[in-house]
């Protein structure tokens, strides 16, 4: 299958600063981009979904401007997480898409954030 | 109610049994259908996509969508102490949305 990778899979930040993740399509063109966000024993649950070049679409009761996504090319998304909390705290993970995939969509390894 | 249902589990068994993973759904749009395994802090591995009814079978993972009653299962047979990890759900009603989740089965195979 198709590679995502995600980058770092592991951060420790201060509350109060910001934290950006990264995620790459490595072998195909990604035009759709999802960030999930995964609490503990809990299922994947969809923040926002963004597509190359244009402005993602957050879900309900998501900040936009807490959590900063781009989708500047085709192959690359971040997720910044502003002004971070504790209970930011979670597993954030992204998907990717690609035109030629059909709707199966492949996802990074995960960043495991910690806020403290 | 949620969209889509799923027993968390855990759910225990032994080294070469026959494993029987469900999720019920409640929006009949959905069409698109998929099983996702989890390791540990890792991101979700694709293991069988489905679409509209009926069953697909790869090596020792059978899938199987039944849209009258809003009920899809995963089979795997012959199972090894490997497979141990969460299994979740995944359906969407049209190719280019995000996906749906259940909340996960763990899922212990014992040596």
């Amino acid at each position: 299958g198709a590679v995502v990778s995600q980058h770092p899979s592991r951060v420790i930040c201060k509350s109060g600063t910001s934290v950006k993740i990264e995620c790459r399509s490595l072998d195909f063109q990604a035009t759709t981009m999802f960030w999930y966000r995964q609490f503990p024993k809990q299922s994947l649950m969809l923040m926002a979904t963004s597509n190359e070049g244009s402005k993602a679409t957050y879900e309900q009761g998501v900040e936009k401007d807490k959590f900063l996504i781009n989708h500047a090319s085709l192959t690359l998304s971040t997720l910044t997480v502003t002004s971070a909390h504790p209970e930011d705290s979670s597993f954030y993970i992204c998907s990717a898409r690609g035109q030629k995939l059909n709707t199966e969509a492949f996802f990074g390894q995960g960043t495991r954030l910690t806020v403290v | 109610q949620k969209e889509v249902e799923q027993d968390p589990g855990p759910l225990s068994v032994p080294e070469g049994a026959i494993v029987s993973l469900n999720c019920t759904y409640s929006n009949s749009a959905f069409q698109y259908f998929m099983w996702y395994r989890q390791y540990s802090r890792k991101g979700p591995e694709l293991l069988m996509y489905t679409y509209s009814s009926g069953n697909k079978e790869d090596g020792r993972f059978t899938a199987q969508v039944d849209k009258s009653s809003k009920y899809i299962s995963l089979f795997i047979r012959d199972s090894q102490p490997s497979d141990s990890a969460t299994y979740l759900c995944a359906m969407s009603a049209n190719s280019g949305y995000a996906l749906n989740f259940g909340k996960g089965t763990s899922l212990l195979v014992t040596p």
